[in-house]
């Protein structure tokens, strides 16, 4: 089946560091892949839609030059948080389809856990 | 706009059936999805459902019904490891196919 791998799965790191997250497809090509935030005891909050060669497209309320999202090739999108404070520690999880079919669910990353101290 | 709406919590009993509701309002319907979260984990495909009616898969079936908005995750038999959250989705193909989560409904289940 399709497989997301995300990379790293935790960070902790100073604040004002800025961190990137790598999202990769192992076994098929995702012209979009999504990214997530999740705080804890909360549902997952889509940040943008990743897409391959052109920019990324940000939700309501989400900083595009906090976050920087390349999407380089047919399998890897990156994010990373710009000089990272303390309320940017927050659970990230990429994601990608596995076809274009309108049954074709979303696979996930393992998510990588980011603290800012 | 998109809303959709799901208990936050959840208590059941092992080896009990449990039934997971998710109402939903959204401007087009593609289907709606379910996925199982574990504590600290990435969420895992369960479902898809995109005509109304019953979809049985083991001990997991998901019930849909368009004219109500309606949706719901069936679980049998429950056991301790089913102890996680459960998230339905709607995706919008209209915009890249990306997903609109509800809340989730954290589902506790005692011995």
């Amino acid at each position: 089946g399709a497989v997301v791998s995300q990379h790293p799965s935790r960070v902790i790191c100073k604040s004002g560091t800025s961190v990137k997250i790598e999202c990769r497809s192992l076994d098929f090509q995702a012209t979009t892949m999504f990214w997530y935030r999740q705080f804890p005891k909360q549902s997952l909050m889509l940040m943008a839609t990743s897409n391959e060669g052109s920019k990324a497209t940000y939700e309501q309320g989400v900083e595009k030059d906090k976050f920087l999202i390349n999407h380089a090739s047919l399998t890897l999108s990156t994010l990373t948080v710009t000089s990272a404070h303390p309320e940017d520690s927050s659970f990230y999880i990429c994601s990608a389809r596995g076809g274009t079919g309108g049954n074709q669910p979303q696979h996930f990353g393992d998510g990588t856990r980011l603290s800012i101290l | 706009g998109q809303n959709i709406d799901q208990p936050t919590e959840m208590t059941a009993t092992e080896g009990a059936i449990v039934q997971i509701n998710c109402t939903y309002q959204t401007s087009g319907f593609n289907g709606l999805f379910w996925y199982q979260q574990h504590a600290g984990e990435a969420p895992t495909f369960l479902s898809y459902n995109v005509l109304d009616g019953l979809e049985e898969k083991g001990r997991f079936s998901s019930f849909l019904s368009r004219s109500k908005g309606y949706s719901y995750l069936l679980l049998k038999e429950l056991q301790m490891k089913d102890s996680a959250s459960y998230l339905c989705a709607c995706p919008f193909y209209n915009q890249g196919g990306k997903l609109i989560f509800g809340q989730g409904t954290e589902l506790s289940v005692k011995p």
